[in-house]
């Protein structure tokens, strides 16, 4: 089945330990986003890729970078996590064409010790 | 700047009632598209419709039905005779197409409302 695969699921990283986190998708589709969600919180958008074209949401700290090499993966690295970044973090894809659903992958939980 | 208002932060039911979960919008966009996504405790958003602004139908799809009012920029979501499967958080959100593409596809979530239906 096409879908968006997210890994790890869990993820446990030290205290400015710079940690990269994996999605990649089978859905062929132009657009990836990736979200920051914490606990009982609105996922909130990061940046995305419309195609290779990289977009940042201006208050995304620095601390967060992305790399998209091809279509189907997509990468999210936090470069010295501190305790707050500790949240659900969700890939997203979608068309490029017009407005469409975005499609999430499961997510990967992020633990900062 | 859109925003997106659910004003129930928590539902509780029991199996077989039926529930409403509200969402009010705001955008000086035209154009514009609602949708609605259920996350369950796994964490996984699941897409469950896309409306968009200029198709005021109302929808239904088995026990989920959706009701859009533009006049009160409203785009609530109601689910009959709920089961203990539906208990999940339902987050309602908007999307515009900004000048120059720059925010394409953006979702604007609302707080999610969490559904609880007991047995």
């Amino acid at each position: 089945d096409a879908m968006v695969i997210q890994n790890p699921r869990y993820q446990v990283t030290q205290f400015g330990k710079p940690v990269t986190l994996s999605c990649s998708q089978t859905l062929n589709h132009n657009v990836m986003y990736w979200y920051q969600q914490k606990s009982s919180q609105a996922p909130k958008l990061l940046f995305h890729y419309y195609d290779k074209d990289f977009n940042n949401e201006a208050d995304t700290p620095d601390n967060f970078q992305s790399r998209r090499p091809n279509t189907s993966f997509c990468f999210l690295d936090i470069r010295s996590p501190g305790l707050g970044d500790a949240a659900m973090y969700l890939c997203a894809t979608s068309r490029r064409d017009s407005i469409r659903e975005q499609y999430f992958g499961p997510g990967t939980r992020l633990t900062v010790t | 700047a859109q925003k997106v208002t659910q004003a129930q932060t928590e539902i509780s039911v029991v199996e077989k009632e039926d529930v409403t979960l509200d969402c009010v919008y705001e955008t000086r966009d035209t154009t514009y598209y609602l949708f609605w996504y259920k996350q369950p405790p796994s964490g996984e958003l699941v897409f469950l419709i896309r409306r968009n602004s200029f198709d005021e139908q109302n929808e239904i799809s088995g026990r989920y039905s959706w009701n859009f009012q533009k006049s009160t920029s409203s785009f609530n979501f109601t689910i009959t005779a709920s089961q203990v499967v539906d208990s999940a958080v339902y987050f309602c959100a908007l999307s515009v197409i900004s000048a120059g593409g720059t925010s394409y596809g953006k979702l604007t979530f609302g707080q999610g409302t969490i559904l609880t239906v007991h047995p």
